[in-house]
């Protein structure tokens, strides 16, 4: 069975940081790009991060930039969002999620939108 | 930063014909993907790559795209397809995931 369970989400205190982690299960992990979703309390989604098969490349929602880095583990089928200096905005319930891929015109491989998400993991940030 | 536009709210009777839509100035170029949410749930892809539908979606659900706009319709919309949809696409790069607002859908 394909499956993604998140973890290591919890309250912390602003300023403080935390590292969540993803394991993955069911299917090649290293054949796809993966991204981070958030989802504040009764708020839409909110894409936040996305790194390749490879994790030669990354991208980040400007609202994370500088603060966020995305990796990932292929050997032990893993992907990981460190967070640092965390704000009462960053409150919300985060997901991780396998990207599908498709090959533009050029040839290149690009990643589209998620197929497989996880249950997600709850990260409070309050004083 | 790059956004996508969708309605807040659409309604139907059952057995009626649901259209979501979804805007943005990369559509032309980037597809665009279709998640439906329910209460409580993680997100469930129900188009992919514009019209494209995953196994497991039911053949009511199909996916369009002309010009800046993709559109989700729910043909013989029941109960049951009741939540919020979000579309997804990337900016011109293809690197930046953008999510639009979400339409919530009301069949009653």
């Amino acid at each position: 069975e394909v499956q993604l369970v998140e973890s290591g989400g919890g309250a912390v205190w602003p300023g403080r940081s935390l590292r969540l982690s993803c394991a993955a299960s069911g299917f090649s992990f290293d054949d796809y790009g993966m991204s981070w979703v958030r989802q504040a309390p009764g708020r839409g989604l909110e894409w936040v991060s996305g790194i390749n098969w490879s994790g030669g490349r990354t991208g980040y929602a400007d609202s994370v930039k500088g603060r966020f880095i995305i990796s990932r583990d292929n050997a032990k089928n893993s992907l990981y969002l460190q967070m640092t200096s965390l704000r009462d905005e960053d409150t919300a319930l985060y997901y991780c999620a396998r990207a599908t891929y498709y090959y533009n015109s050029d040839g290149y491989r690009r990643d589209g939108g998620a197929d497989i998400w996880g249950q997600g993991t709850m990260v409070s940030v309050s004083s | 930063s790059y956004e996508l536009t969708q309605p807040p709210s659409v309604s139907v009777s059952p057995g009626q014909t649901a259209r979501i839509t979804c805007s943005g100035d990369a559509l032309p170029k980037k597809y665009a993907y279709w998640h439906q949410q329910k209460s409580g749930q993680a997100p469930v892809l129900v188009i992919y790559e514009d019209s494209k539908r995953p196994s497991g979606i039911p053949e009511r659900f199909s996916g369009s795209s002309s010009g800046t706009m993709a559109t989700l319709t729910i043909s013989g919309a029941q109960v049951e397809d009741e939540g919020d949809y979000y579309c997804y696409s990337t900016d011109s790069t293809g690197y930046l995931g953008v999510f639009g607002g979400g339409t919530k859908l009301t069949v009653l």
